[in-house]
């Protein structure tokens, strides 16, 4: 099982930092790393596909970047919408799995 | 309007069963992969199963063996069932829908919550 670890567990914010989440995969899955949002008591948005691969709908402050073992989610200009807890996933073999998450408080 | 509808979540006491559905909308399951996916209170996310398109069924090790996943075509509808129930399958559980092109989980159900306890 391929195991993500994400950094960090929490990031207390404020509006319009630039906010770099990290996930890193126990061995290298290539490009098949998928990022979503979860906001409090609603199911999770897919924000970024395949590392780097832009949503229709989703703005264009959330990118995504990396390749192999290190993968990273970026947010320019931050907004207190975003505030949400965010989730890494590998897609390249089964079991698929997820990081364990990060909470992104805005202050 | 394209969606997905989980329902059956419940309290349900230790040892029991549950059964839940996933009900689309808006497009036909039978071209897509489709995944379960829970949380438990509080936690992050876990992926328990993958019906492919095909009809090829996975499982992740935590319910193999005590969980059956079905798809009926004319109810455009998947579904889950779990026996030997324990408080940690307690959890709100999602279904989930890869696309056409690739494997991510493009489009989430609003979520059950299953409640396992005495």
């Amino acid at each position: 099982e391929i195991v993500l670890t994400q950094s960090p567990d929490f990031q207390s914010v404020t509006p319009k930092e630039k906010v770099t989440i990290t996930c890193r995969a126990s061995q290298s899955i290539g490009f098949a790393l998928h990022w979503y949002q979860q906001k409090p008591h609603q199911s999770p948005k897919l924000l970024i596909k395949y590392a780097s691969q832009s949503i229709s709908g989703v703005p264009s402050r959330f990118s995504g970047s990396g390749s192999g073992t290190d993968f990273t989610l970026t947010i320019n200009s931050l907004e207190a919408e975003d505030a949400a807890a965010y989730y890494c996933h590998q897609s390249i073999s089964l079991p698929v799995t997820f990081g364990q998450g990060t909470k992104l408080e805005i202050k | 309007e394209v969606h997905l509808v989980e329902s059956g979540g419940g309290l349900i006491q230790p040892g029991g069963s549950l059964r839940l559905s996933c009900a689309a909308s808006g497009f036909n399951l039978t071209n897509y992969g489709l995944n379960w996916v829970r949380q438990a209170p509080g936690k992050g996310l876990e992926w328990i199963s993958y019906f492919t398109t095909s009809g090829t069924i996975y499982y992740a090790d935590s319910v193999k063996g005590r969980s059956t996943v079905s798809r009926d075509n004319v109810k455009n509808s998947l579904y889950l069932h779990m026996n030997s129930l324990t408080v940690d399958d307690s959890a709100v559980y999602f279904c989930a829908r890869d696309s056409l092109e690739d494997d991510a989980f493009h489009m989430w159900g609003q979520g059950t919550m299953v409640t396992v306890s005495s």
